[in-house]
């Protein structure tokens, strides 16, 4: 099952927007990850964001944590072309024996017209 | 070069074939994981190997499917009787040491059931 809730499904954009993707949980985590997807091919980690950190930048990425309302933003700045991509959010809760849970979100497809 | 290489990229294969895939991580990896991802959807986590020991299934791994990681290091999916709701991505990734790592994906094997 997925737990996260990505919004929206579908973002489309012109070149040099900002492109701006939320992504709300049900359960305690110890940390949030975005990765990116292109078309048929594999997922590429963007950016890790820690349970007790709000917000997080990576070169044009910004992402923040809420983990009172359990919901993450993650914000593409100043946005190109090869940035289209299916945005996936992850959160990750750590088990007994170091288990790690990674549970991916629905996605948000993001096209960007150049 | 992604860091764990998936084969076969595509497999198409007739309704009750068995099928397996296989996961060759380039470097030691002590976590491996398998997701199956559907068109439109997030990875959905199937299963987990901790060196050679399964330590986690997903409810969603039914008995026609088993994997394996023999001596710790690449790894095998193998779907018996395979149905056409098999049809999907599967994905392998590899995760790193400590609490807090991003996840390394491979390209994934696509799987059509006719």
């Amino acid at each position: 099952s997925q737990q996260g809730e990505e919004d929206p499904q579908a973002l489309s954009i012109q070149e040099g927007e900002n492109a701006t993707m939320n992504c709300s949980y049900k359960t305690s985590i110890n940390n949030l990850q975005w990765y990116r997807q292109n078309s048929g091919r594999g997922l590429v980690h963007l950016i890790l964001i820690r349970s007790n950190e709000r917000e997080k930048h990576s070169g044009r990425l910004r992402v923040t944590l809420d983990t009172s309302k359990k919901s993450s933003s993650l914000l593409i700045t100043a946005s190109r072309a090869a940035d289209t991509a299916s945005y996936f959010c992850a959160t990750v809760s750590i088990f007994s024996g170091g288990y790690q849970k990674v549970t991916f979100g629905t996605g948000t497809k993001l096209q960007v017209i150049p | 070069d992604t860091g764990v290489s998936q084969n076969p990229r595509h497999k198409i294969t007739k309704r009750g074939q068995n099928v397996t895939f296989r996961c060759d991580p380039i470097s030691e990896h002590n976590r491996l994981y398998w997701y199956r991802q559907t068109l439109g959807q997030g990875p959905e986590f199937l299963t987990y190997f901790q060196n050679e020991a399964q330590l986690e299934k997903s409810r969603l791994l039914s008995d026609r499917f088993s994997a394996e990681r023999p001596k710790g290091s690449f790894s095998t999916l193998e779907i018996q009787r395979t149905e056409q709701g098999d049809s999907a991505m599967y994905l392998c990734a590899l995760g790193g040491q400590g609490r807090y790592y991003g996840y390394t994906f491979g390209s994934g094997t696509r799987l059509t059931v006719v």
